[in-house]
């Protein structure tokens, strides 16, 4: 089966900088990753994902980055803003399911 | 706007009744799947359906059920087995497949006393 961990369970960073968000995966056979971003009551949202035949995949403000060798990913989000607070999941498909890790809050401080 | 429906987006229930949560999609996806939630935890899987007439067990099927009559709706009954039931419950469609996007509705808490 599939695991999926997150490293820390909160994080908090200052408006304008960067967070990196981390997470680790057991099953060397997973080939697809995504990161979801979910507010308060709502449905977790797409925010980008990556295919193990890549490193790295950029969107708007954000990057996704895949070291397969220690089974481990990470999202970037650049110039944190307020609008940024929210849970994050990684999320790694184990065959038929798409399994998910336990989230990091990430607080921003004005 | 293409979309998942879940309804209501509260619900109580008294200990030992059944509650079927509703579920109804738009984006004509083949696969459909429940989550639970609970606080400060991931998601976890109650079962999911690649096609119409079909499902599968997830990680915690225990206490609850399912049908997949028509493509657009995903119906979960949350039976008096289910020893915790009170949680958020989050529907999620996909194209099907063994890989792809997940596309979650806004989630129906349910409260059970």
């Amino acid at each position: 089966g599939e695991s999926v961990g997150l490293h820390l369970p909160t994080l908090s960073v200052q408006e304008g900088d960067n967070s990196i968000i981390n997470c680790a995966y057991s099953n060397s056979a997973s080939d697809y990753f995504i990161w979801y971003k979910q507010e308060s009551g709502k449905g977790p949202q797409f925010i980008i994902d990556i295919r193990s035949n890549m490193d790295k995949r950029q969107g708007q403000r954000v990057t996704v980055l895949l070291n397969k060798t220690v089974k481990h990913l990470s999202l970037q989000i650049a110039a944190t803003q307020p609008g940024d607070s929210a849970v994050y999941f990684c999320a790694a498909w184990a065959p038929q399911k798409l399994v998910f890790g336990q989230g990091t809050r990430l607080t921003i401080n004005p | 706007d293409g979309g998942i429906t879940q309804s209501p987006k509260y619900l109580f229930r008294k200990e030992g009744q059944n509650v079927t949560l509703s579920c109804e999609q738009n984006l004509n996806h083949d696969a459909m799947y429940w989550y639970r939630q609970d606080p400060g935890q991931g998601l976890r899987l109650i079962y999911y359906s690649q096609i119409v007439n079909d499902f599968q067990k997830g990680d915690i099927a225990e206490g609850y059920s399912v049908s997949r009559e028509k493509k657009e709706s995903f119906p979960l009954t949350v039976t008096s087995a289910q020893k915790n039931p009170t949680a958020f419950y989050l529907c999620a469609s996909s194209i099907g497949g063994q890989t792809g996007r997940l596309h979650f509705g806004n989630g129906t808490r349910l409260t059970v006393t």
